[in-house]
């Protein structure tokens, strides 16, 4: 069973980084597409972006500027880079693996981890 | 962007009812939309890709419709597990891809 667990600081301060990783288990890393999700009361769910196994990103234009995702294929691992990061960026970011034709729904979910930007 | 809305913002039935959420695109998106379930602190399931297809495991009291910019998730008889928030999601051409702000099934 595929598995998937986000990982990194409850607590950022305002100007800093975001650094999540999300560890893949249970299952390939390949021909998927992994995908960082966020959640907040105020805006709902918003799709930050995706990498490939190959290293092929994309990025919501909201957040393209701040964001940066990478793929260790070893370590089975995708990660989230976000800087500067504001209070409007506390959140519970979600780690999702998307798949489709050649557009995404996302069918595993790790459990999620809440980020609070906050000094 | 394409915009998903969802209604009713809540919905209040009692368990054995069927239970009807709709969801509206702001453009034809083909049948492209899936429905989630999401309860209180855990992340949201997959229940339908396609429009219809039920994912794997999903009990058969689930059902999808629709097509191009309105789409309704139905569930038969509702369960106690089934009292959740639900919501659908675009994923159109191009991203970014888009959640409608969810549907509440509460318990009447």
């Amino acid at each position: 069973q595929l598995q998937l667990q986000e990982s990194g600081p409850g607590l950022v301060k305002p100007s800093e980084t975001l650094s999540l990783t999300c560890t893949v288990s249970g299952g390939s890393i390949s021909s998927y597409y992994w995908t960082w999700i966020r959640q907040t009361p105020g805006t709902g769910l918003e799709w930050i972006g995706y990498i490939t196994y190959s290293g092929s990103t994309s990025y919501n234009p909201s957040l393209e500027s701040r964001v940066t995702l990478f793929v260790d294929m070893s370590r089975r691992q995708v990660s989230l880079k976000m800087r500067p990061v504001a209070a409007a960026d506390t959140a519970v970011y979600y780690c999702a693996r998307g798949r489709g034709a050649s557009a995404y729904y996302f069918d595993y979910w790790g459990q999620g981890i809440l980020v609070t930007v906050s000094s | 962007e394409i915009v998903l809305t969802q209604s009713p913002a809540t919905l209040s039935v009692s368990p054995g009812k069927g239970a009807t959420l709709s969801c509206r695109a702001s453009q034809n998106i083909g049948s492209n939309l899936a429905w989630y379930q999401q309860k209180p602190g855990q992340a949201p399931r997959l229940l339908i890709h396609g429009a219809s297809t039920r994912a794997t495991g999903i009990p058969a009291r689930f059902s999808g419709s629709g097509s191009e910019t309105e789409f309704t998730l139905t569930i038969s008889s509702l369960q106690s597990e089934d009292f959740a928030v639900y919501y659908c999601q675009e994923y159109s051409k191009w991203p970014p891809w888009t959640f409608g702000q969810g549907t509440k099934v509460e318990v009447e």
